[in-house]
């Protein structure tokens, strides 16, 4: 089983839509969660961080549910620019291990 | 956020040489640097993790001797591609670990990439 698994999508959306992606990951001992951004033939960009209560930053809403081990990406009113491919990053603290999943391609469509 | 730095930006070479690859991280220390290699279209793919003053930590799958990298500072990893061929053309990635924040988060930050071409 892979460490951290994502829908590959594409999620083709409207401008305007809104769109949530998750990520569920396997080990229980993961500590820290982030989403990054790719864009085609660039270098992934830090988007947020996950924290436990939830990390919101103006249209991007992140949300761990330790539980259910899986983290999730909201983005409201989405724009042509936010099209990419979004990548759930886990890492178990101290380990200096950080598991990626293979993204989320996102198309938002005019 | 930190920046990363990598150099050179592209590469052509020929077949048989060694490309060597510098990531930087400029405003901070890292103890750790991390290679990725990403193929068109295709996830990430962790080459090797770098520790400052030790040796790398190579993923299985990853020969060791034809990827040589070394963390000789605290800002600074090379990787050198040896006897390159044309297989190893990639999008060869680099990022840099931060520790901040508060319970001493660790972020990675990545460096803007390294395309590799070899004829």
């Amino acid at each position: 089983r892979k460490e951290v698994e994502q829908d590959p999508g594409p999620f083709n959306v409207p401008e305007g839509a809104t769109v949530a992606f998750n990520c569920t990951y396997s080990n229980s001992a993961s500590q820290s969660f982030f989403w990054y951004r790719q864009d085609c033939r660039k270098e992934p960009k830090l988007l947020m961080s996950v924290y436990s209560s939830g990390n919101e930053d103006g249209r991007f809403t992140a949300q761990l549910n330790r539980a259910s081990q899986y983290i999730s990406l909201l983005i409201r009113d989405s724009k042509l620019s936010d099209s990419a491919t979004y990548l759930c990053v886990v890492s178990v603290y101290n380990f200096n291990k950080f598991y990626f999943g293979s993204g989320t391609k996102l198309n938002v469509k005019p | 956020g930190a920046v990363v730095s990598q150099h050179p930006s592209r590469v052509i070479c020929k077949s048989g040489t060694s490309v060597k690859i510098e990531c930087r991280s400029l405003d901070f220390q890292a103890t750790t640097m991390f290679w990725y290699r990403q193929f068109p279209k295709k996830s990430l793919m962790l080459m090797a993790t770098s520790n400052e003053g030790s040796k790398a930590t190579y993923e299985q799958g990853v020969e060791k001797d034809k990827f040589l990298i070394n963390h000789a500072s605290l800002t600074l990893s090379t990787l050198t591609v040896t006897s390159a061929h044309p297989e190893d053309s990639s999008f060869y990635i680099c990022s840099a670990s931060e520790t901040s924040g508060h319970g001493g988060r660790e972020t990675q930050y990545f460096g803007p990439g390294t395309r590799l071409l070899v004829l």
